[in-house]
């Protein structure tokens, strides 16, 4: 496996079903994000985490609830969901904060929809 | 206002034409730009970056930056079919320490189609 990898790509859930997102980066890379992708929206930062540390947490609602077990692998757990939860979540990673750009590198995405 | 505004198209133009892509915004500190490209069921592409202001070649794509108007634009010469695609422009400023250095300001994304 390369660069960022993402399960499951599509994921239905009721609102009282609990499930997690997962995420893998083989890039070597210490900073890890989650976003989310809404229908004519702009993409919309979640969680930022540098290695393994919660750094930004964009006031996500309690219901998202990240991990960050290393710097390689990153969760996002869900629970009792909204349907306006539904929705693309991407992964992201980059080197690490004070490098020059610190360029993101996007996992393939996980399609949510919450019924 | 909208930090980062973005025309989202469609925008379909014929293969080999000069497609031009732009991004306006707001605040005055963002100094990295970044455009990303998005196939359908796909994620977001690092296709170029740049730092302040200036131009950027990378092939048939090059990024200009214009600080002072607040500008971005992204051009693609002798455009394809595989150039369908949505483009998405970023940005952030440089700050100090972690937090906020890493969080991108991203525009809705412009729908781009090339005719054959």
């Amino acid at each position: 496996e390369t660069g960022v990898t993402q399960t499951p790509r599509h994921l239905v859930m009721g609102m009282t079903n609990k499930k997690s997102l997962k995420c893998e980066q083989h890039l070597g890379h210490n900073a890890m994000y989650w976003y989310k992708q809404s229908a004519k929206k702009p993409l919309e930062l979640m969680f930022v985490y540098n290695f393994k540390e919660q750094t930004e947490n964009n006031s996500v609602p309690s219901r998202f609830s990240p991990e960050c077990p290393n710097s390689s692998h990153l969760f996002l757990h869900l629970h009792t969901l909204q349907p306006e939860d539904s929705a693309l979540y991407l992964c992201a990673s980059s080197q690490g904060p004070g490098l020059e750009g610190d360029e993101q590198y996007f996992g393939p995405g996980t399609r949510l929809t919450v019924t | 206002q909208k930090e980062v505004e973005q025309d989202p198209g469609p925008l379909s133009v014929p293969e080999g034409a000069i497609v031009s892509l732009n991004c306006t915004y707001s605040n005055s500190a963002f100094q990295y730009f970044m455009w990303y490209r998005q196939y359908s069921r796909k994620g977001p592409e690092l296709l170029m970056y740049t730092y302040s202001s200036g131009n950027k070649e990378d092939g048939r794509f090059t990024a200009q930056v214009d600080k002072s108007s607040k500008y971005i634009s992204l051009f693609i010469r002798d455009s394809q079919p595989s150039d369908s695609a949505t483009y998405l422009c970023a940005m952030k400023p440089e700050v100090q320490g972690i937090q906020g250095a890493q969080k991108l300001v991203f525009g809705q994304g412009t729908r781009l189609t090339i005719n054959p």
